[in-house]
């Protein structure tokens, strides 16, 4: 089983909702990531966090917006998306960023309607 | 531009035989290239890491393979079990501060 969980695993949301993905590690690992996978595609990445900073921002919509508590914790806040959002989501971490290891969680599976 | 290819996004063999999935890119110059599994509806397990200096990697029925010159990376499954069904993910630092993933194949085992 992976260590790292996400929650919820199934979501369902209108276009006006505001709801956010949450996610949690307990391993100390320093680096946290957001994916983003469509049907049949690889994982994308959409945010990265060292040292609860964010580091990497791919270009992502400010519809989504992430947030670091804290070295365990990463939420990904969702407001305004569009059904194209739809996805799994997949968080993942790992002891610091550059070619390390990612350990993923199951992924969040988003439906927006 | 960069590229991560995956030689076939579906691979189907007989239970057995060894299956090679094959991984190349262009315009990099990794110190490691992974490769990761993943089930349907799951996200991707870590199975192997290589690195620059490493020609082969082994682990259980597993062996990874890394060409720098060739800028490929082989994959090979020995003794195939259907339980090795799934999508094989290659990946590897693009000189950005996060793995960047390749196409994957889907690999089907055959009883």
């Amino acid at each position: 089983d992976t260590e790292v969980t996400q929650t919820p695993k199934h979501l369902v949301m209108g276009m006006t909702n505001k709801k956010s993905l949450k996610c949690e590690q307990h391993m100390g690992h320093r680096a946290m990531y957001w994916y983003k996978q469509k049907a049949k595609k690889p994982p994308e990445l959409m945010f990265v966090y060292s040292y609860e900073k964010l580091s990497i921002n791919e270009s992502v919509p400010s519809r989504f917006s992430p947030e670091c508590p804290n070295s365990s914790l990463l939420n990904l806040h969702l407001h305004a998306l569009q059904p194209e959002d739809s996805a799994l989501y997949l968080c993942a971490s790992s002891q610091g960023t550059l070619r390390d290891t990612i350990y993923f969680g199951e992924g969040s599976w988003l439906t927006v309607v | 531009s960069q590229k991560i290819e995956q030689n076939s996004e579906a691979l189907n063999i007989q239970e057995g035989k060894t299956a090679t999935l094959t991984c190349n890119y262009t315009n990099y110059s990794p110190a490691y290239l992974q490769w990761y599994r993943q089930d349907p509806g799951r996200g991707p397990v870590f199975l192997l890491l290589i690195r620059e200096n490493e020609k082969e990697k082994r682990k259980e029925r597993l062996k990874v393979t890394f060409d720098t010159t060739l800028k490929q990376s082989l994959f090979h499954i020995t003794a195939s079990q259907p339980a090795d069904s799934a999508t094989y993910l290659c990946a590897l630092d693009t000189g950005r501060r996060a793995l960047t993933f390749g196409s994957g194949t889907r690999l089907q085992v055959q009883p």
